[in-house]
């Protein structure tokens, strides 16, 4: 079955210091990854998807196939980063997302 | 573009009643998708659709759960004869594709009394 495991349910730093979001999974196959970010009172977005191999607001996250990862990076926090975020994974064709229960990104001024 | 269109926004229903909740895709998107997420969890896949086809329900439940969407009109999943352990938030995405980007809406917050 796949799964996809945050986890920190809450992570707190200060702004300024380097982020990282912790995002395991399990699939047997070849999925793609994403990484979707919910900021307060807002609905859920995407932030980014391991194929497109961009950096968005900043963050850059690798998929690392031999410890089955793909961990979310940002050197400087901002505190406009504060949000849900949350880690999923697809199968690559038609299905549904699998989603981890995501992890609480506080940033302290 | 306004979205993906999710309403009511919060739903509050007693034990035993009906539930419908309807999610209009963005403009463009035929495929639509239902994800519930209880208190402290993640999202959880539900069932995915088609215009007027059920691709993939592996995540309903067996019971009292069905969803449709029509030629016309939004997307609506129906709950039936509701317990306290429905209470959570569905949320519906949509996409053009079956290997694009979803968009989420808003979702809709059920709680059962």
């Amino acid at each position: 079955a796949q799964r996809v495991t945050q986890p920190e349910k809450l992570l707190s730093v200060f702004k300024g210091a380097p982020v990282e979001l912790k995002c395991n999974y399990s699939y047997s196959g070849s999925p793609e990854l994403f990484w979707y970010v919910q900021y307060s009172r807002q609905r859920l977005q995407l932030l980014l998807r391991h194929i497109s191999r961009e950096s968005i607001k900043g963050f850059t996250a690798d998929l690392n196939k031999g410890e089955t990862s793909f961990h979310l990076k940002k050197p400087f926090a901002q505190e406009e980063d504060s949000a849900m975020y949350y880690c999923a994974l697809t199968g690559g064709g038609a299905d549904g997302l699998t989603f981890g229960k995501g992890t609480h990104l506080i940033i302290q001024p | 573009n306004a979205g993906v269109m999710q309403n009511p926004r919060h739903l509050v229903r007693r034990r035993g009643q009906e539930a419908r909740l309807r999610c209009s895709p963005m403009k463009g998107h035929s495929h639509v998708y239902w994800y519930r997420q209880l208190p402290e969890e993640g999202l959880k896949f539900m069932v995915y659709l088609q215009k007027e086809n059920i691709i993939d329900e592996s995540g309903m439940p067996k019971e009292r759960f069905s969803a449709e969407f029509p030629k016309e009109g939004p997307s609506i999943l129906r709950i039936q004869q509701v317990v306290r352990g429905d209470s959570a938030a569905y949320f519906c995405a949509s996409s053009p594709s079956d290997r694009d980007i979803q968009y989420f809406g808003a979702g809709t917050r059920l709680s059962v009394l």
